[in-house]
């Protein structure tokens, strides 16, 4: 059980061109989604919050015009980056915590984003 | 602001022997700790959590000792297997909130 699927997993796209990254919960419904952003060799870096049906939190210094996060349903989040340039090339990973849940965070498999 | 500190930030460890990775958390009104496992191309994967009303918890090979009053958590792994090797990252959060991670060890498990 609580399955987090992402698609995906690779993509690559010119810059100026905008991509889109779903995130699903397959196994069960999930209030909140995380989205984050990890770079080689470093840590995950919370980009931003998403509850079902409400405008994302973003972190600071995240930009929310570049950075566009739709959770329209409990089992789906979807992140798009808006006119990609090379510098938004990373490992986007979401989470999403089962509405039953307080603490725990699933993990889904990531999407590397390479912008040429 | 880094909230949860993790050390070291790479380790080294022959293998069947004991790896210990630490941490360290600003915020007290934490009362959430894991511990998540992370393959290279590879989302985390939750390994293990601890709430601050126990001392240690173990889960196989796999132990967190907690200690409130010095602010510090840490995962041992006993056995330690090539298998293991990976990079670990402890967070900490509370109730409803987002999660806050350590900067990661990356383990090596040498055969």
């Amino acid at each position: 059980g609580a399955v987090v699927s992402q698609h995906p997993s690779w993509v690559i796209c010119k810059s100026g061109t905008s991509v889109k990254i779903e995130c699903r919960s397959l196994d069960f419904q999930a209030t909140t989604m995380f989205w984050y952003r990890q770079f080689p060799k470093q840590s995950l870096m919370l980009m931003a919050t998403s509850n079902e049906g409400s405008k994302a939190t973003y972190e600071q210094g995240v930009e929310k015009d570049k950075f566009l996060i739709n959770h329209a349903s409990l089992t789906l989040s979807t992140l798009t980056v808006t006119s990609a340039h090379p510098e938004d090339s990373s490992f986007y990973i979401c989470s999403a915590r089962a509405t039953s849940g307080r603490y725990e965070q699933y993990f889904g498999p990531g999407t590397r984003l390479t912008v040429t | 602001q880094q909230q949860v500190k993790q050390s070291p930030q790479s380790l080294i460890v022959q293998k069947g022997g004991i790896s210990i990775i630490n941490c360290a958390y600003e915020n007290t009104a934490f009362d959430y700790f894991p511990w998540y496992q992370q393959f290279p191309g590879k989302g985390p994967a939750l390994l293990i959590a601890i709430r601050p009303d126990v001392s240690e918890k173990k889960e196989g090979r796999f132990t967190i000792s907690f200690n409130k009053s010095a602010k510090q958590f840490s995962l041992h792994i006993m056995d330690s297997q090539p298998g293991d090797s990976a990079t670990y990252f402890c967070a900490a959060s509370m109730a409803w909130n987002d999660m806050r991670f350590g900067a990661g060890t990356r383990l090596t498990v040498k055969p």
